[in-house]
């Protein structure tokens, strides 16, 4: 079945620096990642969508990248802040006719001044 | 505010009752969606609705049902509840039926006592 992994551990990282959270797949070649954040007791919050023939994307300070070859998907903040402190889920789907997302259980982040 | 309004916020019922949870999308939106996530399982998806049609189905127990009304608010009837139903629903909604973002409602928190 599709499984998409998320590093469970939580990153810390301090004030000002580029946080990385990965995002691997496998048993499945989606057409599109995508990326939300969720804060405690919230709904997710959509950030930044990626599709399979795009290498990049970028949103203000973040950046996603994706790689076929690899099964990945990298997500950067840079010059992080505190309020960047939250859950990020990657999900992909890419299922024609429906949009029947598969989550991560995402990466909490924890942003220190 | 993503534009996506659940009810109710919080809901406390007794094993074996039944409820009901109701989902209005952005206005726009003919698709809506239904995700469950408890504490160690991450947002599981349960079943798409696009245009008042079934578009898709994940993980979703015969006890749960989910419609969408012409009006194109959704509700997710959950029966028979057991304590491990306790978590918390999300309804999303995006414009089209696949490929595109999600913009999730802020949850319903049930608890099964």
């Amino acid at each position: 079945s599709q499984k998409i992994e998320q590093n469970s551990e939580a990153l810390n990282i301090q004030e000002g620096k580029t946080a990385t959270l990965t995002c691997n797949y496998t048993n499945y070649s989606p057409a599109y990642l995508q990326w939300y954040r969720q804060d405690p007791g919230r709904g997710p919050v959509f950030l930044l969508l990626i599709r399979e023939n795009e290498k990049e994307k970028r949103k203000e300070r973040l950046k996603v990248t994706f790689d076929t070859t690899l099964k990945q998907s990298l997500f950067h903040i840079t010059a992080s802040q505190p309020a960047d402190s939250a859950t990020y889920l990657c999900a992909f789907g890419g299922f024609w006719g429906y949009n029947k997302l598969i989550f991560g259980a995402g990466t909490r982040l924890a942003v220190h001044p | 505010d993503s534009g996506v309004t659940q009810t109710p916020k919080h809901l406390i019922t007794a094993t074996g009752q039944r409820v009901t949870l109701r989902c209005s999308p952005r206005s726009g939106d003919l698709s809506v969606y239904w995700y469950q996530q408890s504490l160690d399982q991450g947002l599981q998806f349960l079943i798409q609705y696009y245009n008042g049609e079934e578009r898709a189905k994940g993980n979703i127990l015969e006890r749960f049902s989910a419609q969408q009304f012409p009006d194109l608010h959704s509700e997710l009837n959950l029966s028979s509840l057991e304590l491990g139903d306790s978590a918390l629903y999300f309804c999303a909604s995006s414009v089209q039926a696949d490929r595109t973002e999600a913009f999730f409602g802020q949850g319903t928190r049930l608890t099964v006592v």
